[in-house]
């Protein structure tokens, strides 16, 4: 089955304390993303990556990093997390056209105490 | 400056009859795609439909149609004959013309169909 795979799903921890959210793709999608929900905002974001080793900024990457070594990983690390960082972090990919629409993971519920 | 705006926080429709949702994009780009997801209570995100700016017809995907007004800067969803499970919250996003690589969403509306 198709599909992008995050995990965990949910996690509480406390400022300082650094976390990786994993995400995998097995589509063979070139383009893979990092979005974050917050309410009243609706999804923002964070990191993108075009390709392998290829990574750039999205609209609020402050505090987060990425990396892609490998065409299905995308990671998002949060090596000091603070409390602003709690929200709904979604990841998606999609083939590089550009009609071509992302398909979502089913979100990581992130407190940050 | 927003890029997207969905103005309707909320909205009600009745069963079976059809609603608008409403989105509204700011790009100097000639080049962009539109696109709509519908988020439902269990937290995933559909894709909807699809819009290319070049497109001269209107984008429909079953009941999901989309009425694209370039002039004025617009990409409402139209849903047709309602149904309790459209209930759910509903983004615009916008792909960038300038950088293919970068998206906006719009704050979402959440739609609520009444038996």
């Amino acid at each position: 089955e198709a599909q992008v795979t995050q995990n965990p799903r949910y996690l509480i921890t406390v400022t300082g304390k650094k976390l990786t959210v994993t995400c995998s793709q097995n589509m063979n999608h070139e383009y893979m993303s990092w979005y974050r929900q917050d309410p009243g905002l609706g999804l923002r974001q964070i990191y993108y990556s075009m390709n392998v080793e290829v990574t750039d900024k999205g609209d609020v990457p402050e505090g987060y990093k990425v990396s892609r070594k490998e065409k299905r990983n995308f990671p998002l690390i949060l090596e000091s997390p603070s409390p602003n960082q709690t929200s709904l972090y979604f990841c998606a990919s999609s083939f590089l056209d550009s009609n071509q629409p992302q398909h979502f993971g089913d979100g990581t519920r992130l407190s940050i105490l | 400056a927003q890029k997207i705006t969905q103005t309707q926080p909320g909205m009600f429709v009745q069963e079976k009859e059809a609603v608008t949702l409403d989105c509204t994009y700011d790009t100097s780009d000639q080049s962009y795609g539109l696109f709509w997801y519908k988020q439902p209570s269990s937290g995933e995100m559909i894709f909807l439909i699809y819009q290319g700016s070049y497109d001269e017809q209107n984008a429909t995907e079953g009941r999901y149609s989309l009425n694209f007004q370039k002039a004025r800067k617009s990409a409402n969803l139209v849903i047709s004959a309602s149904q309790l499970g459209d209930s759910a919250m509903y983004f615009c996003a916008m792909r960038d013309g300038n950088n293919f690589n970068k998206f906006y969403f719009g704050s979402g509306t959440k739609l609520n169909v009444k038996p």
